[in-house]
């Protein structure tokens, strides 16, 4: 069965400074990765997803994500943080053999200070 | 294109009644999932339909929770009876399709309280 860890519960960052975010993943096979954002109140939102092919992968709002097969990670970065990216930022795997089914991390909740 | 629509968006019961939540998937969208997310965890699958087939519901509490998607289309999900551990936000998604290629997308949740 997978898994996902994100170790940090909560991250306080700068306006305008860079933000990593932590995912490692436990799957058998070649795991499908995915990146999700929640804003309070709102449903979640897809920030990228790795599937194959090049293991640093671009998405919406300026964040990007690398996979590191030998790490079992798929990191989320951006390089400048808005104050409009604080939420909470969910990592997820899904299996081809499961059917599109996703399992989740505990979250990340990113605060932005001024 | 409309998104995945929910409601109601906010329920307080209190324990040992009944609830039920709609869903009304992104039109052409033959895979509905409901999820339960618990506060501070992520969201954890209840059930995956795929038209009007139950494909996983592995993680539903068959003795209390029931889902059903008639005609393939809207879904709803209830509870019943009701337990202090069921508060949770639901959140439907629906995808193109079952294939780990199709995006899922979400609706806004309902949040339950029960009290």
């Amino acid at each position: 069965a997978q898994s996902v860890t994100q170790p940090d519960i909560h991250i306080t960052v700068s306006e305008g400074a860079s933000l990593e975010l932590r995912c490692n993943y436990s799957y058998g096979a070649t795991p499908y990765l995915f990146w999700y954002v929640q804003s309070p109140g709102q449903g979640l939102q897809l920030l990228l997803k790795y599937f194959s092919g090049d293991t640093l992968v671009q998405g919406i709002k300026g964040f990007e994500a690398e996979f590191k097969r030998s790490q079992s990670s798929f990191n989320l970065r951006k390089p400048s943080v808005h104050w409009s990216d604080a939420a909470e930022y969910f990592c997820a795997v899904g299996a081809a053999a499961a059917g599109n089914k996703l399992t989740f991390g505990g979250g990340t909740r990113v605060l932005v200070k001024p | 294109e409309a998104g995945v629509a929910q409601s109601p968006r906010y329920k307080i019961i209190e324990k040992r009644q009944s609830v039920a939540f709609w869903c009304n998937p992104i039109s052409g969208h033959a895979t509905l999932y409901w999820y339960q997310q618990i506060l501070g965890q992520g969201p954890k699958l209840l059930i995956q339909f795929q038209n009007n087939g139950v494909v996983d519901d592995s993680q539903l509490p068959k003795d209390r929770f029931s889902a059903e998607r008639l005609k393939g289309v809207d879904s709803t999900l209830k509870i019943q009876p009701a337990k202090l551990e069921d508060s949770a936000v639901y959140l439907c998604a629906s995808s193109l399709g079952h294939s780990e290629t199709y995006e899922q997308y979400f609706g806004p949740g309902t949040r339950l309280t029960v009290t």
